[in-house]
């Protein structure tokens, strides 16, 4: 059983579209993380939330929107899509927030705007 | 400053070779946590290694080691007797403060070749 699934794993979509990327975890963590890579590999933390609270926004676009159901997903909505969106989009959880918790990563998402 | 530093770029070996990756941080933290992870060419993160600043006893496991210096603010890692199945991009992280959100380093891409 996958820990932390997201979907879908390719996403190719226009400039201006809007779209969502979902995020499960089956670990019973507390704290679920977005994360962006670029395509020089770099990381970078996007939000995460804790028991449905966000505690982290990082200096994101209000285009991109958190949105968590329960404590086991974390989904990421994308208003209005840009060129530079494009990278790779990856959902994390940890078992408390806190500097020491370990994350455990999904499989990442590619998203692609043309 | 909360800061990863991985030197290395890209680092080529042949199989059965010992390579060290270095990571430098910087933490204006007494208490602090480190971490390794690893991004195979199918994409995912997987966690490697977990280190707490209050514990500088060097860890093995397998094939692979860790040692970390607080003297010198570096946490490198070491595989031993490479395999190609070993070649992906490395990436150190700090866990930063008390929101946990993962500071990383740009990645080191080990290449393995037989």
């Amino acid at each position: 059983d996958t820990a932390v699934s997201q979907t879908p794993k390719y996403l190719v979509t226009q400039m201006g579209n809007d779209k969502s990327i979902k995020c499960e975890q089956n670990l019973g963590h507390d704290t679920m993380y977005w994360y962006k890579q670029d395509s020089k590999k770099f990381l970078k933390i996007m939000f995460s939330y804790n028991n449905k609270e966000l505690i982290i926004n990082e200096t994101v676009p209000n285009r991109f929107s958190p949105k968590s159901p329960d404590k086991a997903h974390l989904n990421l909505h994308i208003n209005s899509l840009e060129l530079g969106d494009s990278a790779v989009y990856f959902c994390a959880s940890s078992q408390a927030q806190g500097r020491r918790n370990i994350q455990y990563f999904g499989a990442g998402t590619r998203l692609s705007v043309l | 400053a909360q800061k990863v530093t991985q030197a290395q770029t890209e680092i080529s070996v042949v199989e059965k070779e010992d390579v060290t990756l270095d990571c430098v941080y910087e933490t204006r933290d007494t208490t602090y946590y480190l971490f390794w992870y690893k991004q195979p060419p199918s994409g995912e993160l997987v966690f490697l290694i977990r280190r707490n600043s209050f514990d500088e006893q060097n860890e093995i496991s397998g094939r692979y080691s860790w040692n970390f210096q607080k003297s010198t603010s570096s946490f490198n890692f070491t595989i031993t007797a490479s395999q190609v199945v070993d070649s992906a991009v490395y990436f150190c992280a700090l866990g930063d403060g008390s929101q946990g959100n993962l500071i990383f380093g740009k990645g080191t891409k080990l290449s393995v070749k037989p």
